[in-house]
């Protein structure tokens, strides 16, 4: 399972962190990955990070923005977003997987909205 | 890497064939054999659940109505007798080049 939280309302320019907590697998077996839905849109693979979490990898559209992160001793996964602008307004996901193989499970979602 | 997926949407008379075709400007094939292109379908107001994967394996739980066939760039999901448990957005993934690209999707409902 995996429960999102942490997003929300912030202004463009702004910073915003979601977490997404795992539980009932081994944690630290599984590459981890953000995909995001703009209101109205398709899907868009944001980031993924390898198990060990050595490697991250980002979409051109958020490198240098947001950074993804993961606590294999707390389950749980990050994504730190700074500099945020209005089109990153999106319903984002996390999900395990994601990284040469696909995504298999996913959390519920969380809204960010990026306005003044 | 730009996913294309043909028909945009697919209105469907129950108990009738549906398939819906995703090609990739580059190909799937990985060194190792396995080629990356997955399929998900979101229902709606749901999250985005994982259907087909390596092209054509059935993840977990999904009905044996439900096949995914292809290669290299060209790809296809066949749903064999749609029912209602089908409708929704259905998108295909490329999981070989980074950045891992999605489909626009195609949207399936009934008739």
């Amino acid at each position: 399972q995996l429960l999102q939280s942490g997003g929300g309302l912030v202004q463009p320019g702004g910073s915003l962190r979601l977490s997404c907590a795992a539980s009932g697998f081994t944690f630290s077996d599984y590459a981890m990955s953000w995909v995001r839905q703009a209101p109205g849109k398709g899907l868009e693979w944001v980031s993924g990070i390898t198990a060990p979490g050595g490697s991250m990898y980002y979409a051109d559209s958020v490198k240098g923005r947001f950074t993804i992160s993961r606590d294999n001793s707390e389950n749980m996964l990050s994504l730190q977003m700074n500099s945020l602008r209005a089109e990153d307004t999106a319903v984002y996901y996390c999900a395990i997987g994601g990284v040469y193989r696909g995504m298999d499970v996913w959390g519920q979602g969380t809204t960010v909205t990026v306005s003044s | 890497i730009v996913m294309t997926q043909t028909p945009v949407s697919l209105s469907v008379t129950p108990g009738q064939p549906a398939s819906i075709s995703c090609k990739s400007s580059q190909s799937l094939l990985q060194n190792g054999g396995k080629t990356h292109l997955y399929w998900y379908l979101q229902k709606p107001g749901q999250s985005p659940k994982l259907l087909i994967y390596e092209v054509s394996r059935r993840f977990s739980g999904v009905s044996e109505r439900v096949s995914g066939s292809g290669s290299g760039t060209d790809f296809t999901l066949t749903i064999s007798r749609v029912e209602a448990e089908d409708v929704g957005v259905y998108y295909c993934m490329q999981g070989k080049h980074l950045p891992f690209t999605f489909g626009p999707g195609t949207r399936v409902d009934f008739k």
